[in-house]
């Protein structure tokens, strides 16, 4: 099946810094999309970006299918942005979404 | 503001007893999906429904597990004989019946078995 790769696993920023969060895939997809959890757990969804470029706010993120990563790109972060970052794909004819394990992120005050 | 719910919130049983989950997808979705997360396993997906029929429930252990959605506003997920192995954070989440389409996630269950 379709693997799917996040990185950096864990991140700490200074409140204010830029981050970039990097997620690969190992077959070509038809549907992504990065999710936020938050520190009680709900899953917030960020971004349908199976290709191309959204702005929302403070986020954005590309995703060059033909290359087979996105990028989600958090500016002027802020302690609420703290929390886990997942990108789910799916693929192979699947409508699953699978998970990757995520990005940990922690912005200190 | 439409949103996927999910009832419990929380769940602490024994071993042995019976548990049902429930999920009320959003309004005019027609596909269901149940995931589960566990910090060794992360999110994985147990199963999902479009226009109340199962189309995949390959990662949901069969002689235990079972999925059904009565009606078009009602998802059930339910476990018996539950096992501590199950416990485990349970979300429900709803589409519009492609690939092509947001996931939207319900708040989960977290399931405790003793």
């Amino acid at each position: 099946g379709i693997q799917v790769e996040q990185s950096p696993p864990d991140l700490i920023l200074q409140e204010g810094a830029n981050s970039t969060l990097r997620c690969n895939f190992s077959d070509s997809v038809n549907n992504l999309q990065w999710f936020h959890q938050n520190p009680w757990g709900q899953l917030i969804n960020l971004f349908y970006i199976p290709s191309g470029t959204k702005q929302n706010g403070r986020l954005s993120a590309t995703t060059v299918a033909t290359e087979r990563y996105s990028l989600l790109y958090i500016s002027s972060s802020q302690t609420t942005d703290s929390g886990v970052y997942f990108c789910a794909v799916d693929g192979g004819g699947s409508e699953k979404l699978v998970f990757g394990k995520g990005t940990k992120l922690t912005v200190n005050p | 503001d439409a949103r996927v719910t999910q009832t419990p919130r929380h769940k602490v049983t024994e071993m042995g007893q019976e548990v049902t989950m429930r999920c009320q997808p959003i309004l005019g979705h027609n596909t269901v999906f149940w995931y589960r997360q566990t910090m060794m396993q992360g999110l994985e997906l147990l199963a999902y429904f479009r226009n109340r029929a199962p189309l995949d429930d390959s990662g949901m252990p069969k002689d235990r597990f079972s999925a059904e959605m009565p009606d078009a506003t009602l998802a059930t997920l339910k476990i018996q004989p539950s096992e501590p192995r199950d416990s485990a954070v349970y979300f429900c989440a709803s589409g519009l019946g492609s690939s092509r389409g947001t996931q939207y996630f319900g708040p989960g269950t977290r399931l405790l078995v003793l």
